[in-house]
Formats: C-alpha cells, sequence, structure tokens
C-alpha cells in the first residue's frame, strides 16, 4: 500500500519561503510524478507542478513560475516542494500527490495523496 | 492552460435522489478526464478516471460519461455518505487543472 506522508503545519511571516516535504512508502516512487497541489480556505484545488524522480526535472505551472522549486532525494523517496516570497494569499493547505499512469500506460491520475500541509502566512 | 468549468458550484439534493455534475474543458481533452470526492479535512479521494472507469472499491452508483470537452458525474441514488465536494481534474496535458467544485448538500 502506498503512503505519502507530509511535513508537519508550519506558521511563515510574509516574504519568506517554507518547504515542505512528501515521503513515499510501500510502492514504486521513481517512475511517477509526484505532484503539488494546493487548497486555499473555502477554495478548490490548484496544481503548482510536479517532478518525476526518475528523471529530477520539474515542471511548474505558470502561475507559480519563479516563485516555486520542486526537488527530489531518491535516496529517502521524498519530493520537497519550495515556495519563496510569501503573501498571505499563500496560506492554504498544500497537497502531494501521485499522478499515476494506468497499465496501458495511457490513463493519468491521482490515486494516492498525502494528509495535507497547512501553510500559514501571517505577519 | 486548460480551464475545467463545473456546474453547478453547489446544489441541495436528498438521500435517494439522482445527482448529475457537469464539467466542461476550455479545449477537446479527449477521455483524459477524473473525478474526485473530497470531504471536510480531508485529501480527494479518486471516484473515476478516463471519463468512465470506476476506481476499484467505487460504489457502483457513480458513473462518469462523456469525451471531447463535455463531462458528466452521475450519482445514480445519493447516500449520506455521499454529501462532500466533487471536482473534476484533466490529465490531457500539464500543468493538471481542477473544476472549481460542486458541493452536495443536503436538502
Amino acid at each position: 500500500q502506498v503512503q505519502l506522508v507530509q511535513s508537519g503545519a508550519e506558521v511563515k511571516k510574509p516574504g519568506s519561503s517554507v518547504k515542505v516535504s512528501c515521503k513515499a512508502s510501500g510502492g514504486t516512487f521513481s517512475t511517477y510524478a509526484i505532484r503539488w497541489m494546493r487548497q486555499a480556505p473555502g477554495h478548490g484545488l490548484e496544481c503548482m507542478g510536479g517532478i518525476i524522480p526518475i528523471f529530477g526535472t520539474a515542471n511548474y505551472a505558470q502561475k507559480f513560475q519563479g516563485r516555486v522549486t520542486i526537488t527530489t532525494d531518491e535516496s529517502t523517496s521524498t519530493v520537497y516542494m519550495e515556495l519563496s516570497s510569501l503573501r498571505s494569499e499563500d496560506t492554504a493547505v498544500y497537497y502531494c500527490a501521485r499522478d499515476y499512469y494506468d497499465s496501458s500506460g495511457s490513463w493519468n491520475y491521482f490515486d494516492y495523496w498525502g494528509q495535507g500541509t497547512l501553510v500559514t502566512v501571517s505577519s | 492552460d486548460i480551464q475545467m468549468t463545473q456546474s453547478p458550484s453547489s446544489l441541495s439534493a436528498s438521500v435517494g435522489d439522482r445527482v448529475t455534475i457537469t464539467c466542461r474543458a476550455s479545449q477537446s481533452i479527449s477521455r483524459y478526464l477524473n473525478w474526485y470526492q473530497q470531504k471536510p479535512g480531508k485529501a480527494p479521494k479518486l471516484l473515476i478516471y478516463a471519463a468512465s472507469s470506476f476506481q476499484s472499491g467505487v460504489p457502483s452508483r457513480f458513473s462518469g460519461s462523456g469525451s471531447g470537452t463535455d463531462f458528466t458525474l452521475t450519482i445514480g441514488s445519493l447516500q449520506p455518505e455521499d454529501f462532500a465536494t466533487y471536482y473534476c481534474q484533466q490529465s490531457y496535458t500539464t500543468p493538471r487543472t481542477f473544476g472549481q467544485g460542486t458541493k452536495v448538500e443536503i436538502k
């Protein structure tokens, strides 16, 4: 059974950075993309970007380009998401999820999710 | 980015009702469309992938249809545990994008 376990809640000042981790266990880590989503209070889900650990190259949604960095440590099966220049609007629950592709290689979907990490940005 | 638009944004229904939620993509995405259920304080849970394929363990009252730009999630007979928010998501390209959600509330 695959598990994604995220790091704990953070409180940050405006202008600072936050780094959230997502540790995978129980399944194949390197060949599936891990993507990061966020959900502001009372709002929907927004995909920030992702990485395929075996390739190590991340891609980012245009909205977050220049502010987000997604990295991986294959030795610990952990993916990291760092968001910089934080502002109050970045207050949200951040989720990692495995972007699984089925056996035919045709269909992708998020099959396993982390528990979520609340990041609060406040002065 | 591909924009996903759901309707309605919320609805009120009773146990036993048939409920339909629609999702429209800003461009054709073939059948690369997934549906998730989210309950308060929890991560989303996959219900349907590839527009109409069931995820293992999902009750058969949930069904999906559509292709191209227009998709539908139907709950055949609403149960108490189905009151939640539902999201569509395209997996045609990156960045993955979600609809804004449909909250299903008790009437």
